[in-house]
């Protein structure tokens, strides 16, 4: 069984620091992309970063929405079968739950076919 | 940067009814559009991918259609469970999503 468990979240204040962790079991990671998608409250689905399934990704294979660029780092870590997004200089419009989501990707399609359940992040003095 | 569109923004039908929710893309998309249902304090769940294609699990009563740059979902007969916000994906984009209100 394929599962995403998201940790990390918290309060914090306009300028700090936080890092989100995203454990996988159940597929082997190697093989897969992965995605930081968030949501504010009571708002819609937003697509935060992209890591693809290269094992030593290099500028091509990281992708950041324009509003976390220079901010938020996105890493794999293989061994661990794991996720991280490191958010830095955090804004009050970072405010969020964060999901990891798995990439499946063909010549024909591209989805994210399974979610974990989200971490809250709250960025509020 | 490709901008997905959903309309209506809400939809209030009843249990047995059919429900017909639309995506339209800025530019042609080439049948990479999926479907996500997200329900109340719940993740995102994957429906159909490929414009067409549903995910394992997924009832029969879902559907999706469309080419190039216009989309549907259409869910051919409402149950109860079904009441929930949907919304459309590209790549690294999301539609704004359609709440789907129980009339």
């Amino acid at each position: 069984e394929v599962q995403l468990v998201e940790s990390g979240g918290a309060l914090v204040q306009p300028g700090g620091s936080l890092r989100l962790s995203c454990v996988t079991s159940g597929f082997n990671f190697r093989n897969y992309g992965m995605n930081w998608v968030r949501q504010a409250p009571g708002k819609g689905l937003e697509w935060v970063a992209w890591i693809s399934a290269s094992d030593i990704p290099s500028d091509g294979d990281i992708d950041y929405t324009d509003s976390v660029k220079g901010r938020f780092t996105i890493a794999k870590d293989i061994a661990q079968n794991s996720l991280s997004l490191q958010m830095n200089s955090l804004r009050d419009d970072d405010t969020a739950v964060y999901y990891c989501a798995r990439d499946f990707c063909t010549s024909l399609s591209c989805r994210y076919d399974f979610w974990g359940q989200g971490t809250q992040v709250t960025v509020s003095s | 940067e490709v901008v997905l569109t959903q309309s209506p923004a809400t939809l209030s039908l009843s249990p047995g009814e059919r429900a017909t929710l639309s995506c339209r893309a800025s530019q042609n998309v080439d049948n990479y559009l999926a479907w996500y249902q997200q329900k109340p304090g719940q993740a995102p769940r994957l429906l159909i991918f490929h414009t067409s294609s549903r995910a394992t699990g997924i009832p029969a009563r879902f559907s999706g259609s469309g080419s190039g740059a216009d989309f549907t979902l259409t869910i051919s007969s409402l149950e109860p469970e079904d009441f929930a916000v949907y919304y459309c994906g590209w790549p690294r984009t999301f539609g704004q999503g359609t709440k789907l209100d129980i009339k």
